[in-house]
C-alpha cells in the first residue's frame, strides 16, 4: 500500500537531547513537509522540501533541522535549542498532479519532554 | 489579517442531519486552491476535497461537497447525512498562487455528531 510512515508514534526527550523523527513515503512524491500541531491548534509549517537535497524554512524553523538525501525520506531533528518541543508532529508529501498539490499525511508522532 | 477564517470553534449536529462548516479566505491571487481535511482523535489528517479557483462546478466527493462562493470568498464544506464517524476536527486550507507549495491553514472546527 502506498502511504506515508512516521515513526515512532510516541517519543520522549530529555533536557538537552536531540531527537530525530522519521518520515518515509512510497508515493513517489517530490515534495515533503513537516508540521507542528499544539493542542487545540491548527498546523504550523516547520520545514518543507520540493526536491532532493533542497529544503526551505517554514514559519517556525528555529530549533529544528531537516535533511533530504533521498526522495522517500525527510527526517526531522528536534534540537536542544527547541525549548518547548512538546507537540504533535505531522509529516506530509505532495505532488503537483493536475495542478492541485494535495498534501497527504502520516499518522503523526507525539513528542513529550521528560 | 487572517487569510483563512473558520468561525465555528465547535458544532453539535444530530446524526443523519446535514452539516455546513464555514470557511472564508482572503487572497489577491486569481489562481488558488482550497482544501478541506478531517482530523479524527487519532491525529492523522485525512484529505477530503479540493476546489480550484477556476473550477466552474462545486467540488463533490461522496457525502462531501464544497459550496464555493468566489465573490464572497467562501468555501464551506457540506456533509450530507452525517454519521457518528464524522465526529472530528475539520480544517480548511488554501494554496495561494498556481504553484505555491505552502498551504495556509485555518484554526479548525470541532464537529461532534450526536446519536
Amino acid at each position: 500500500d502506498g502511504g506515508i510512515t512516521q515513526s515512532p508514534k510516541y517519543l520522549f526527550r530529555k533536557e538537552g537531547q536531540n531527537v530525530t523523527l522519521s518520515c518515509e513515503q512510497n508515493l513517489n512524491h517530490d515534495a515533503m513537509y513537516w508540521y507542528r500541531q499544539d493542542p487545540g491548534q491548527g498546523l504550523r509549517l516547520i520545514y518543507y522540501s520540493q526536491i532532493v537535497n533542497d529544503f526551505q524554512k517554514g514559519d517556525i524553523a528555529e530549533g529544528y533541522s531537516v535533511s533530504r538525501e533521498k526522495k522517500e525520506s525527510f527526517p526531522l531533528t528536534v534540537t536542544s535549542a527547541q525549548k518547548n518541543p512538546t507537540a504533535f508532529y505531522l509529516c506530509a508529501s505532495s505532488t503537483f498532479l493536475a495542478g492541485k498539490n494535495i498534501q497527504y499525511f502520516g499518522a503523526g508522532t507525539r513528542l513529550s519532554v521528560l | 489579517a487572517q487569510k483563512i477564517t473558520q468561525t465555528q470553534p465547535g458544532m453539535f449536529v444530530q446524526e443523519k442531519e446535514a452539516v455546513t462548516l464555514d470557511c472564508t479566505y482572503d487572497t489577491s491571487d486569481q489562481s488558488y486552491g482550497l482544501f478541506w481535511y478531517k482530523q479524527p482523535s487519532s491525529g492523522e489528517m485525512i484529505f477530503l476535497i479540493y476546489q480550484g479557483s477556476y473550477d466552474e462546478q462545486n467540488a463533490t466527493e461522496g457525502r462531501y461537497s464544497l459550496n464555493f462562493q468566489k465573490a464572497r470568498k467562501s468555501a464551506n464544506l457540506v456533509i450530507s447525512a452525517s454519521q457518528l464517524g464524522d465526529s472530528a476536527m475539520y480544517f480548511c486550507a488554501m494554496r495561494e498562487g498556481p504553484s505555491n507549495y505552502q498551504l495556509i491553514w485555518g484554526a479548525g472546527t470541532k464537529l461532534i455528531i450526536k446519536p
